[in-house]
């Protein structure tokens, strides 16, 4: 079965650093998000992007985050200066053009700010 | 978005059905129920939906209340693997809708 991949497994940066985060959606998917679950918290919705732009953005999602589909197959979430508080799991997911499409989260990047 | 109440825990025994509770007296006549899971170091996993009729697929069922403001999904035979945290939300159908997360119901499986 087809599924989102996401890399690296575990990402450690120093404060103030930029990451990337990278995710490989279904290939034949046309929505993709990015969510974040801190440490024992709830999973929260952080952008949603068709069509090669933003489609939705939750408060979160400041001009700290950025999000790219730069070639067709990889869809990438850049902090481009980290804080403490930005440690947690990221997950990416996509789902296809049909309504009530599930989505299909991949297991996550482990970011940790130090 | 219209909201869920789930309870924070559950319990069962291995091999025996669970029935896992969801309120939601505040849905809208276009919300979908989805269920979604997450497993221990993993992302959520997309279980079941349904808008009002009963729903049955390869991993559970989900039974919907006739006025629609609750909804029970159904695991019909525990196994370990099962425990996990069990998310029940309410989606409006339209195409790349994202979800929103509540805090689920922990379900434990013991053997």
């Amino acid at each position: 079965e087809p599924e989102v991949t996401q890399t690296p497994s575990h990402q450690v940066t120093q404060m103030g650093q930029e990451v990337i985060l990278r995710c490989v959606p279904i290939s034949n998917h046309l929505y993709f998000y990015w969510y974040r679950q801190i440490l024992g918290q709830k999973v929260e919705f952080l952008v949603s992007f068709y069509n090669n732009e933003i489609s939705e953005k939750s408060e979160i999602f400041d001009d700290q985050f950025s999000v790219e589909r730069p070639d067709g197959s990889n869809f990438t979430l850049k902090i481009r200066s980290t804080k403490l508080e930005d440690s947690a799991m990221y997950f990416c997911a996509s789902s296809s053009g049909y309504p009530n499409s599930p989505l299909h989260f991949g297991n996550g990047t482990r970011l940790t700010v130090t | 978005d219209a909201k869920t109440t789930q309870p924070n825990s559950m319990e069962s025994n291995e091999e025996e059905p669970v029935h896992l509770p969801c309120n939601h007296s505040t849905i809208s006549g276009t919300d979908y129920i989805h269920w979604y899971r997450q497993l221990p170091s993993q992302g959520p996993e997309y279980v079941i939906h349904g808008l009002t009729s009963n729903v049955n697929n390869r991993m559970a069922s989900l039974a919907i209340a006739e006025d629609r403001k609750s909804s029970t999904l159904i695991l019909h035979r525990a196994t370990l693997r099962d425990a996990a945290v069990y998310y029940c939300i309410l989606r409006d159908g339209n195409a790349g809708n994202m979800l929103t997360f509540g805090g689920g119901t922990r379900l434990m499986v013991k053997p």
